[in-house]
């Protein structure tokens, strides 16, 4: 069964830090491009970050360059997120994703989602 | 930016009912849309990619068009099981969101 499984959301305070973890089963996890998505509370889906295949490109959103750090383990079929300096609008459900193959930059397999949220 | 605008943003309707989303975007991006349908406390699913095609076990029901920067999500026949919060997603945009309400 094609499954991802996020972990490692929590409570953090204003410029905490905080590591998420995404494992991958039942799929070929070298070969899919992944991305975090994250929602904040009753609003809609923000895309944060994108890593190829190999590991060698990434990208991020405007609202987390330079602070978030996407990285992956093709050997352990995980995916991370390291978030420095964190903020109080980066609380939200944040989401791993799979770049359906073939599919057109759509994705096709979603984690159930990890909350994170940053408070005092 | 390049910005996807989804109306309605809220659609009330009866089983049976033929509805349709539509998704605009501010510039042409990329030759595919996706859809994605989301449910209270639960991940978004993909429903449609590459503007037509339907992702598997998705029912026939659903169905995408468009082209350019008008696209749309049509659902032939209401079910009651097609509540829930739709969004459209181009690169690495979304859509604000159509929320689905059964009457």
């Amino acid at each position: 069964q094609v499954q991802v499984l996020e972990s490692g959301g929590g409570l953090v305070k204003p410029g905490g830090s905080l590591r998420l973890s995404c494992a991958a089963s039942g799929f070929s996890f070298s070969d899919h491009q992944m991305s975090w998505i994250r929602q904040a509370p009753g609003k809609g889906l923000e895309w944060i970050s994108y890593i190829s295949d190999g590991g060698s490109t990434t990208y991020y959103a405007k609202s987390v360059e330079g602070r978030f750090t996407i990285s992956r383990d093709n050997a352990k079929k995980s995916l991370y997120l390291q978030m420095n300096s964190l903020r109080g609008d980066d609380t939200a459900v944040y989401y791993c994703a799979t770049l359906r193959g073939g599919g057109g930059g759509s994705y096709g397999q979603w984690g159930q989602g990890t909350l994170v949220t940053v408070s005092s | 930016d390049i910005q996807l605008t989804q109306s309605p943003s809220t659609l009330s309707a009866s089983v049976g009912d033929r509805v349709t989303i539509t998704c605009r975007a501010s510039q042409s991006v990329s030759r595919w849309l996706a859809w994605y349908q989301q449910k209270p406390g639960k991940a978004p699913k993909l429903l449609i990619y590459k503007t037509s095609s339907l992702e598997s076990g998705v029912p026939s029901r659903f169905s995408g068009s468009g082209s350019g920067t008008e696209f749309t999500l049509t659902i032939s026949s209401l079910q009651p099981d097609d509540f829930g919060t739709y969004y459209c997603q181009q690169n690495y945009i979304f859509g604000q969101g159509t929320r689905l309400e059964i009457e």
